[in-house]
């Protein structure tokens, strides 16, 4: 089974408006990690946002924050006012176990997002 | 700001020719890890090393591919031979290994086999 699902292989968005890209998960461990990273056609791999399954509180980290519903196993990035730099492939990724440091991240397959001016 | 560094950027090879790929983590993180990435997908692990030891490399085609951490700082990843199924993007990454820490990636290698 997939463990991360992303289920929009491309979004389109006007330049300035917000933006959500959804990530479901699947896991059984009570602890676990979810990152975005955002992949430009250069190929590097650009961390975004952080989310901790015990966290209390959305992850948000200037433009971009987290939607987490843990129950409903969802982990969806907002962008607020988006630029054309925006323009990328977004990874969500999991990382799985009380270790967390020693684990190995598991991506989707990723959402194309092209902001249109 | 520290780096992941890769080398090289951009690799074309011949099918059953052999071929390496560098990685200097950044300073101190002693988990490092390579990916694969195919073109239109998400990356996927190859080895995760802790300091010097391999701590994961169960999707690592062992019977081409190899990859060492001699002395727990900056590694390679060897394929040989090379096979046109290998043309993909090869993501080394590092971190800390303390809870919740970031994973770092470097700008990758691309590697088309002909």
């Amino acid at each position: 089974a997939q463990k991360i699902t992303q289920t929009q292989p491309g979004m389109f968005v006007q330049e300035k408006e917000a933006v959500t890209l959804d990530c479901t998960y699947d896991t059984s461990d009570p602890s676990y990690g979810l990152f975005w990273y955002k992949q430009p056609s250069s190929g590097e791999m650009i961390f975004l946002i952080y989310q901790g399954s015990y966290d209390q509180q959305n992850a948000t980290e200037g433009r971009y924050s987290l939607n987490f519903q843990k129950a409903r196993k969802s982990a969806n990035l907002v962008i607020s006012a988006s630029q054309l730099g925006d323009s990328a492939m977004y990874f969500c990724a999991m990382r799985e176990g009380r270790d967390t440091g020693r684990r190995a991240l598991t991506f989707g397959s990723g959402t194309r997002l092209q902001v249109q001016p | 700001e520290a780096e992941v560094a890769q080398s090289p950027r951009y690799k074309i090879t011949e099918k059953s020719q052999a071929v390496a790929f560098w990685c200097d983590p950044i300073s101190g993180h002693a988990t490092l890890y390579w990916y694969r990435q195919i073109l239109g997908q998400g990356p996927e692990l190859l080895v995760q090393f802790q300091d010097e030891s391999v701590v994961d490399d169960s999707q690592l085609p062992k019977d081409r591919f190899s990859a060492e951490r001699l002395k727990g700082v900056d590694s390679t990843l060897k394929i040989q031979p090379a096979e046109l199924g290998d043309s993909a993007m090869y993501l080394c990454a590092s971190s800390f290994s303390g809870k919740g820490n970031t994973i770092y990636f470097g700008e990758g290698s691309w590697l088309t086999v002909v």
